[in-house]
Formats: C-alpha cells, sequence, structure tokens
C-alpha cells in the first residue's frame, strides 16, 4: 500500500542553524502539507502545496518557513533559523482530489 | 471560539466494548469535512474516517463509524468491539470550505482499552 515517507526521523540541530525536512509524499496525490505538534499538544496546519505553489498557510508559517518541491517526487520544509519553540514532531501529508490526507509517520525536530 | 472541541481528555473502555469519542465543532460555513484520525503511541497520525457536511448518511469504516449530528454541530466517533489495538491518541479534525484542504484538529482524546 502506497505510503508518505518522511526523512529524517529524530533531527537534533543548534538553535540558529538551518533545518531541512524532507518527505515523499504518495506519488499520485496533488496537494501536499505539512503540520506540526508541540510534545502534548494538539497538531496545527503549517502550509498546503498544491500546483507548485503554496495555497493555504497558518499564522505559524512565517517568513522562517519555506517550502519546495524540487523535482517529482520531494517536498521539504526549510525552518531558515531555529528557535527553541521550533522544537515538535513535525508531519507531512498528501492527498489526491479526495479529502483523504493521509500523513507520514513525522519528523522529531529537537533545538538546542 | 475553539473549531473543534472534544471534551474527554481519556477514556476507558473495556474491551469487546463498544465507545463514543465526543467531537463538536463550530463553523458558519455550509461545506465543510471531518475527519477523525488515530495516534498510537508510535506517534504516526492514521487516517480513519471521513465525513462531508453534505452526506446524507453517517460514515462507516469498518468497526468505526462516525454519529454526524448537523443540527448539533457534533461529529462523535464511535468504535464497536473494542480490540486492545484501539488504545491510542483520537483527534477529531475539520477542513472549512470547499476548496480549503487545511485541516484544524481538537485536543484529542487517549483511549484505553481494558482487557
Amino acid at each position: 500500500e502506497p505510503e508518505v515517507t518522511q526523512t529524517p526521523s529524530h533531527q537534533v540541530t543548534q538553535m540558529g542553524q538551518e533545518v531541512i525536512l524532507r518527505c515523499v509524499p504518495i506519488s499520485n496525490h496533488l496537494y501536499f502539507y505539512w503540520y506540526r505538534q508541540i510534545l502534548g499538544q494538539k497538531v496545527e496546519f503549517l502550509v498546503s502545496f498544491y500546483n507548485n505553489e503554496i495555497s493555504e498557510k497558518s499564522e505559524i508559517f512565517d517568513d522562517q518557513f519555506s517550502v519546495e518541491r524540487p523535482d517529482g517526487s520531494n517536498f521539504t520544509l526549510k525552518i531558515r533559523s531555529t528557535k527553541l519553540e521550533d522544537s515538535a514532531m513535525y508531519f507531512c501529508a498528501s492527498s489526491g482530489w479526495d479529502n483523504e490526507q493521509f500523513f507520514g509517520p513525522g519528523t522529531r525536530l529537537t533545538v538546542l | 471560539a475553539q473549531k473543534i472541541t472534544q471534551t474527554q481528555p481519556g477514556m476507558f473502555v473495556q474491551e469487546k466494548e463498544a465507545v463514543t469519542l465526543d467531537c463538536t465543532y463550530d463553523t458558519s460555513d455550509p461545506s465543510y469535512g471531518l475527519f477523525w484520525y488515530k495516534q498510537p503511541s508510535s506517534g504516526e497520525m492514521i487516517f480513519l474516517i471521513y465525513q462531508g457536511s453534505y452526506d446524507q448518511q453517517n460514515a462507516t469504516e469498518g468497526r468505526y463509524s462516525l454519529n454526524f449530528q448537523k443540527a448539533r454541530k457534533s461529529a462523535n466517533l464511535v468504535i464497536s468491539a473494542s480490540q486492545l489495538g484501539d488504545s491510542a491518541m483520537y483527534f477529531c479534525a475539520m477542513r472549512e470550505g470547499r476548496s480549503a484542504r487545511q485541516l484544524t484538529f481538537g485536543s484529542g482524546t487517549q483511549l484505553t482499552v481494558l482487557p
């Protein structure tokens, strides 16, 4: 069964460093998303991406964040200068024309 | 106001019994969708069931069914014949608007199935 994959599973970085989180969505999907979940809290929407551009973004998704689909398979989230409060689980998701969003296993980002 | 409210932080159910997890939502848009996801202790998010605002019948997927009461703005998840593997965090989520895709999640309910 096709699935969303994410790498790395755990990323540790120093405050102020740049990180890139990588995702491979399900191959025939058209919509791609990033969500985050701070430990013990609810899942929060960051951004959605369709047709090679951002279609929606939340207040969390400020200038420190960017997304890219560098080739036909990968979808990346870049955080330019990480802060302590960026520590969270980051989920990539993808969907086709229907409503079901399939989530990847997540990348746990720890900012020291 | 919260868009999605899950009032039960924790629930216990006996194995093989049915359990209802509550979810109420708040939107003025006539077009919306409601989702339930399961998050086991391993952390992944597993899609369970979807209900569209215009769907006439309650959604069902195997042992999962959604008790959709539009007038009351509630979308409760019913799990029948609970299994030990159902122990997990359960999140209700909503998509608002015909073209919007972002999901807004509730705070979750931690379900524990007792042997």
